[in-house]
C-alpha cells in the first residue's frame, strides 16, 4: 500500500522560502506523476504542480514564478518550494501520486499546515 | 470563483439518495471526460471515489456512481449513511496554460 507522508516548518515568515518534503513508502517514485496539491482553511482545493521523475515539472501558471518541484530518486522525495510567501499561501500542502492516464489523484499524504505569519 | 461550479451544500436523511452537481463555466475542459470526485472528512485527506467520469476505484462502494451530461458531471449517493458526510470536490483536467488540473468549490453533505 503506497503511503505518502508530508514534512516541513508549520511557521514560514512572510517573504521566505515555504519548503516541503515527500517521502513515498511501499512504492516506487517511478512511473507517476506526482501533484503538490493545497488547501487554504475553510476553502477547496487548489492543484498548484505536479512532477514525473524524469520530466520537467508544470505549475499553476498564477504560481509559476514562486514554485519549484523536485523529485529525489534516492531518498524516494518530492519536495516543493514556494518563494516570497504571504498569508495567502497558509493551506494544507498534500502530496499526491497522480494518474496522468486517468487524470485523477489516487494516493494522498495526510497533509501538513503551514501556516505564513510573523 | 473556480471554472467548476459545485452547489455550497446538499442535504439527505438516511438512505436516500442525493445528487452533486459539477458545472463545467468555460470551455476549458475539452470533451470533460477526465471529470474525478473525492469525499473529505473533516480533518481528513480526500478520497477518490469517481475518476473518468463514471468509474470507481476499487474498494469504492457501488453506492457512489458518476455520471456527465454535456458540461455537467454528477456524483450521485445512493443509501445515504452517516459516514458520508464530509465534503466531496469534482477535478477535471483543465487548460495547460493555467493550471492542467480545477477543481470545485466543493460541495458540503449533511445526512439529516
Amino acid at each position: 500500500q503506497v503511503q505518502l507522508q508530508e514534512s516541513g516548518p508549520g511557521l514560514v515568515k512572510p517573504s521566505e522560502t515555504l519548503s516541503l518534503n515527500c517521502t513515498v513508502s511501499g512504492g516506487s517514485i517511478i512511473s507517476y506523476f506526482w501533484s503538490w496539491i493545497r488547501q487554504s482553511p475553510g476553502k477547496g482545493l487548489e492543484w498548484i504542480g505536479y512532477m514525473y521523475y524524469n520530466k520537467i515539472p508544470i505549475y499553476k501558471s498564477s504560481l509559476k514564478s514562486r514554485l519549484t518541484i523536485s523529485i529525489d530518486m534516492s531518498r524516494n522525495q518530492i519536495s516543493l518550494q514556494v518563494r516570497s510567501v504571504t498569508a495567502a499561501d497558509t493551506a494544507v500542502y498534500f502530496c499526491v501520486r497522480t494518474d496522468g492516464g486517468t487524470g485523477s489523484f489516487d494516493y494522498w499524504g495526510l497533509g501538513t499546515l503551514v501556516t505564513v505569519s510573523s | 470563483q473556480s471554472a467548476l461550479n459545485q452547489p455550497a451544500s446538499v442535504s439527505g436523511s438516511p438512505g436516500q439518495s442525493i445528487t452533486i452537481s459539477c458545472t463545467a463555466t468555460s470551455s476549458d475542459f475539452g470533451t470533460f471526460d477526465f471529470v474525478s470526485w473525492y469525499h473529505q472528512q473533516p480533518g481528513k485527506a480526500p478520497k477518490l471515489l469517481i475518476y473518468e467520469v463514471t468509474k470507481r476505484p476499487s474498494g469504492v462502494s457501488n453506492r457512489f456512481s458518476g455520471s456527465k451530461s454535456g458540461n455537467m458531471a454528477s456524483l450521485t449517493i445512493s443509501g445515504l449513511q452517516a459516514e458520508d458526510e464530509g465534503d466531496y470536490h469534482c477535478s477535471s483536467l483543465g487548460d495547460s496554460n493555467t493550471s492542467l488540473w480545477v477543481f470545485g468549490g466543493g460541495t458540503k453533505l449533511t445526512v439529516l
